[in-house]
């Protein structure tokens, strides 16, 4: 049973560029978060998916977006890219309808932006 | 507010217990979770506490009173596996998780 996938591992980009990260949920999973984890920090909340809509949004500007596909998958996409987006991109799956139940990890996008 | 505070480091010797503490503030509150983090790998679930009271499962127990808006995980018989940050989350009633800092632990031989 394959976990929750991300990809690329790492991805190196230039400030002003627009990058889009993937993420496959855990098999049976229907609902997808993704999480900016700076270094040293703490996960921070980006948006959550379901039923391919934007369920739930942190305090991260219009910058970031993301989709959901009719499989579950899920894609973030970064536009106009800072320094400041340097960090490590965890997406991960759950199959509670309400969102709130144990929430799987993947092993994260590395991004450096220089 | 958010805050979920919890400390920076703690160190501990192998066999020994450590207990790491997490509060938070009670408004909203519905669940809360332990992740633990090795250096440069997803978080993985450790635990999830609704009621009050302690949770036991191995050699790891999470304790949680939501009046005092207060938990902590318990780690017993360390090992130098469990060398490790210690994730804190709490969920209010939305569909996110929101994460203290993180607490290193170093487990020395």
């Amino acid at each position: 049973d394959a976990g929750v996938t991300q990809s690329p591992t790492h991805l190196i980009k230039t400030r002003g560029q627009q990058v889009t990260l993937r993420c496959s949920p855990k098999s049976g999973h229907d609902t997808v978060s993704w999480y900016q984890q700076a270094l040293g920090q703490g996960p921070q909340f980006i948006f959550q998916y379901y039923e391919e809509e934007e369920r739930q949004r942190g305090n991260f500007p219009d910058r970031f977006s993301g989709h959901q596909f009719p499989n579950y998958s899920s894609e973030l996409n970064v536009n106009a890219l800072l320094l400041g987006d340097s960090a490590l991109y965890l997406c991960a799956s759950s199959s509670d309808g309400t969102g709130t139940s144990e929430q799987y990890f993947g092993p994260g996008t590395r991004l450096t932006v220089t | 507010g958010q805050n979920i505070d919890q400390p920076t480091e703690m160190t501990a010797t192998e066999g020994a217990i450590v207990q790491i503490n997490c509060t938070y503030q009670t408004s909203g509150f519905n669940g809360l979770f332990w992740y633990q983090q090795h250096a440069g790998e997803a978080p993985t679930f450790l635990s999830y506490n609704v009621l009050d009271g302690l949770e036991e499962k191995g050699r790891f127990s999470s304790f949680l009173s939501r009046s005092k808006g207060y938990s902590y995980l318990l780690l017993k018989e360390l090992q130098m596996k469990d060398s490790a940050s210690y994730l804190c989350a709490v969920t209010r009633g939305g569909y996110k998780l929101s994460f203290g800092a993180g607490t290193t632990v170093t487990v020395r031989a």
